[in-house]
């Protein structure tokens, strides 16, 4: 079947760097996205990665391992407004998006 | 700056009731989706058009959902009867196939804000 993982929740403090982990299993592979999710709110896009690799914009990174099913996305200088909920998705050999249930990271001051 | 459209944005009913939900995707689009999302989890798929006809519905609970877009370009999702597990948030998100829209990346779903579904 086909399966993302990721943390249910992850805590860190103001101006500090964190990792959120994703793996995926899917049937084939086109590319796998971050978006953040505020709660109430819709998901919106932060990166899409196909390649191996760190893809950096800004404050956040996603990497890609394609051999391992692997992906991180890396936020740094945290912000209060990133607490959040960050969903991984995987874009399958049919061109659907497998979703996580998403890493719900909340920032202390 | 283009935005999916959706209404109403809450929506409260009773359970054994009639729902519609509307969205408008950015113009262009031809790729439309709707997926359930209950709290704390991902969005699940329900339905996915490509232009007026639908590509993927094997999520979607046809004894009592049902959606359409019937000249390509909006969309209704309507659910009847309602019941007490529908509550959720319904989100409406469109796309452009690659290449066809400068900036975003390949197959970059964009979200409208939502339609938040309480069944009574």
């Amino acid at each position: 079947g086909q399966n993302i993982d990721q943390p249910t929740e992850m805590t860190a403090t103001e101006g500090a760097i964190v990792q959120i982990n994703c793996t995926y299993q899917t049937s084939g592979f086109n590319g796998l996205f971050w978006y953040q999710q505020h709660a109430g709110e819709a998901p919106t896009f932060l990166s899409y990665n196909v390649l191996d690799g760190l893809e950096e914009k800004g404050r956040f990174s996603s990497f890609l391992s394609r051999s391992k099913g692997y992906s991180y996305l890396l936020l740094k200088e945290l912000q209060m407004k990133d607490s959040a909920s960050y969903l991984c998705a995987a874009l399958d050999s049919n061109y659907q998006l497998i979703w996580g249930a998403g890493t719900k990271l909340i920032i202390k001051p | 700056e283009a935005e999916v459209a959706q209404s109403p944005r809450y929506k409260i009913t009773e359970k054994s009731q009639a729902v519609a939900f509307w969205c408008d995707p950015i113009s262009g689009h031809a790729t439309l989706y709707w997926y359930r999302q209950i709290l704390g989890q991902g969005p699940e798929l329900l339905v996915q058009f490509q232009d007026e006809s639908v590509v993927d519905d094997s999520q979607l609970p046809k004894d009592r959902f049902s959606a359409e877009r019937l000249k390509g370009v909006d969309s209704t999702l309507k659910i009847q009867p309602a019941e007490l597990g529908d509550s959720a948030m319904y989100l409406c998100a469109s796309s452009s196939p690659q290449g066809q829209t400068s900036g975003s990346s390949y197959n970059e779903q964009f979200f409208g804000p939502g339609t938040r579904l309480t069944v009574l």
